[in-house]
């Protein structure tokens, strides 16, 4: 069975402050994929991005930034200056190969940047 | 409109009753995903239609939970004799398919269900 542990809840950070959040996943499967998606107060979930097990680069993107380390089953996300807009729930997410949209999500963390 | 489109945005309902939410994917986009989520167990994956393809069913919590896609379109999902534990936020999402699918899903705004 797969699995996605976001182990922080809630995370509070004043603007242009770094922030990092963790995933952690299980899988018996060799390929999979890794996602990460922002929800915004509106609710509609928004894809960051999705790497693949066999793609262990770092990704930037902008002020994102993300860590995949298989050896510690972990794909962190890093929003680097914060800003009030980035204030949402962030989901770490897992697939199997062939199944992109069968997501196993985690709980979620919530992020507030105040200003 | 460009987006996933669901109705209702709100549904209150009392507990036994039947009801439907409906799910107007992107055009173009063959595959059609439904999740709920909830308080208490987050985001899960209810069922997943991919083109002409049977649906994978694996998701849904009941055989009260069904879901149909006509003309490969539009998406209805029915909760039948609906209970409390029933209230969530219904999401519905679509894509593109391998090898176009780059794995992104684009999500409507859900339908949050109250099973008073």
């Amino acid at each position: 069975a797969q699995k996605v542990t976001q182990a922080q809840t809630e995370i509070s950070v004043v603007e242009k402050e770094d922030v990092t959040l963790d995933c952690v996943y299980e899988t018996r499967d060799t390929t999979y994929y890794l996602f990460w998606y922002k929800q915004p107060p509106s609710g509609e979930l928004v894809f960051l991005i999705r790497r693949n097990s066999f793609d262990e680069q770092n990704e930037i993107s902008g002020r994102y930034s993300w860590n995949f380390q298989k050896s510690t089953s972990s794909f962190n996300f890093t929003i680097t200056a914060s800003q009030v807009v980035d204030s949402a729930v962030y989901f770490c997410a897992l697939s199997e190969a062939g199944s992109y949209g069968k997501l196993t999500f985690g709980q979620g963390t919530i992020l507030t940047v105040h200003p | 409109g460009a987006g996933v489109s669901q109705s209702p945005s709100n549904k209150v309902t009392e507990k036994g009753k039947d009801v439907e939410l409906r799910c107007d994917p992107i055009s173009g986009h063959t595959a059609l995903y439904w999740y709920r989520q909830s308080l208490g167990q987050g985001l899960e994956f209810l069922i997943y239609f991919q083109g002409n393809s049977a649906p994978d069913k694996s998701g849904l919590p009941s055989d009260r939970f069904s879901a149909e896609r006509t003309g490969g379109s539009v998406s209805t999902l029915t909760i039948q004799r609906t209970q409390q534990e029933d209230s969530a936020v219904y999401l519905c999402a679509s894509s593109l398919i391998a090898p176009q699918n780059t794995g992104e899903l684009f999500f409507g705004e859900g339908s949050r269900l109250t099973v008073l």
